[in-house]
């Protein structure tokens, strides 16, 4: 069964950092692309960033450029995000989700995790 | 504002039928068949609920379905049943930036 399991998230100031982590289990996680999805409270869903399968590929939205670092570990079968200079509009429910190969489209999502920007 | 632009929220009976559209441009909707759908109920993940404008993964029930014309995809529930009741999220591959963009959501109500 495939499980994707967010973790890292909390109450950070504006202007600090946070590391978001996804385990991966249940598929061969070096062999997908991954991506961080996220949804600000009552909102929609926005993209935030891609990762191909070997790490050689990386997207961000324009949004989170320059801010955040996208990464993963295939001996670890774990995704992260680092988060700096964080802002009250990065609030949000932060998801890692599995691409579908070829398909541009997410076939599995974590249960995600709330990272909320307060001070 | 997003990307995609999808109604609000749409309503219909149970049994009925309902479409939800999602209107992009000739960079991401029209220009790919890249289109994909999403159910999200409260306080829930998103469930992918088609791909590729009308392939639906396993599982899911053949009472969805989905199309495109032009730059405009859409999203159908026939048979409509209580657990329908979502936000439904489109997305789409787009040539510009960023690499994927959704829709706004609809919220379907089952009366």
């Amino acid at each position: 069964e495939v499980q994707l399991v967010e973790s890292g998230g909390g109450l950070v100031q504006p202007g600090g950092s946070l590391r978001l982590s996804c385990a991966a289990s249940g598929f061969t996680f070096s062999s997908y692309e991954m991506n961080w999805v996220r949804q600000a409270p009552g909102k929609g869903l926005e993209w935030v960033s891609y990762i191909s399968s070997s790490g050689s590929t990386i997207y961000y939205a324009d949004s989170v450029k320059g801010r955040f670092t996208i990464s993963r570990d295939n001996a670890k079968n774990s995704l992260y995000l680092q988060m700096n200079s964080l802002r009250a509009e990065d609030t949000a429910v932060y998801y890692c989700a599995r691409d579908l190969p070829a398909m541009v489209t997410f076939d599995y999502w974590g249960q995600g995790t709330l990272v909320t920007v307060s001070s | 504002q997003s990307a995609l632009t999808q109604p609000a929220s749409v309503s219909g009976s149970p049994g009925q039928s309902i479409t939800i559209s999602c209107t992009g441009t000739s960079s991401d909707v029209g220009g790919y068949n890249y289109v994909s759908w999403y159910q999200q109920h409260p306080g829930k993940a998103p469930k992918l609920m088609i791909y590729e404008v009308s392939n639906r993964p396993s599982g899911v029930p053949d009472r969805f379905s989905g199309s495109k014309s032009g730059n405009t995809a859409s999203l159908t529930i026939s048979g409509l049943q209580a657990e329908d009741e979502a936000d439904y999220y489109c997305s789409s591959y787009t040539s510009s930036s960023p690499h994927v963009v959704f829709g706004g959501g609809t919220k379907l109500t089952v009366l």
